[in-house]
């Protein structure tokens, strides 16, 4: 198993550019979550979904959209980019119970200048 | 709800010499409890996890923490620093009912360690 997987892995976009962060996992898990890490901070979180078709804001959504038509896959989109947005962006999954750890993927470093 | 807050924002040790990393939470319920560890530009790996069954857990690389409900506490120790072990730590709680099972952060723990 690749566990969860994102890409890309470093981003420079300007002020205004969209772009889409990809996040895939190979576990069959159910939910899936969106965080950023401010430098020096815990992870927040932006969105997260518990199933094919739903999802729910989080902590920081403004500024992000997210989608999940598969199971496997949970996009995150920012439409216009702002420089508070700069961050390192972390994908995660887990099965359903709060027992459950959550399994992260390795990171997006996102940069808007 | 749900919060945690680690009580240092940095710790130093030495090499060899023990590790206590302080965490306290609050839950409306039953909580979860995890352990996270980064190291420098890496992703989180899970050390270690308390879901109410031993309230003393033992995780990887010599790692073990301590639940005490009447405390609120969940601290991390490890007997022995090595060099490996300098990382950010964050201490993590999840409510039994917790929709979604979000998980809330504390804003982590640097372990500095010095040979």
């Amino acid at each position: 198993n690749a566990g969860v997987t994102q890409t890309p892995k470093f981003r420079i976009l300007k002020i205004g550019q969209s772009m889409t962060l990809q996040c895939t996992q190979d576990m069959n898990h159910n939910y899936m979550y969106w965080y950023r890490q401010d430098p020096g901070m815990g992870l927040k979180l932006i969105y997260y979904s518990v199933g094919a078709g739903i999802t729910d804001k989080g902590e920081v959504p403004n500024g992000y959209n997210v989608s999940r038509s598969t199971t496997e896959d949970f996009p995150l989109r920012l439409e216009l980019a702002a420089p508070s947005q700069t961050s390192v962006y972390f994908c995660a999954s887990t099965l359903p119970s709060s027992y459950n750890e959550q399994f992260f993927g390795p990171g997006t470093r996102l940069t808007v200048l | 709800a749900q919060s945690v807050t680690q009580l240092d924002s940095h710790v130093s040790v030495s090499e060899g010499t023990p590790v206590l990393l302080r965490c306290n939470y609050s839950s409306s319920y039953s909580p979860s409890l995890f352990w996270y560890v980064q190291h420098p530009n890496k992703g989180l790996q899970l050390l270690l996890k308390y879901t109410s069954a031993a309230t003393l857990v033992k995780g990887i690389n010599g790692f073990e923490a301590e639940f005490k409900k009447s405390e609120t506490s969940f601290h991390l120790t490890k007997p022995s620093a090595h060099m490996s072990d300098a990382a950010e730590y964050f201490c993590v709680v999840s409510d039994l009912y917790n929709a979604g099972n979000m998980l809330t952060f504390g804003g982590g723990t640097r372990l500095m360690v010095k040979p």
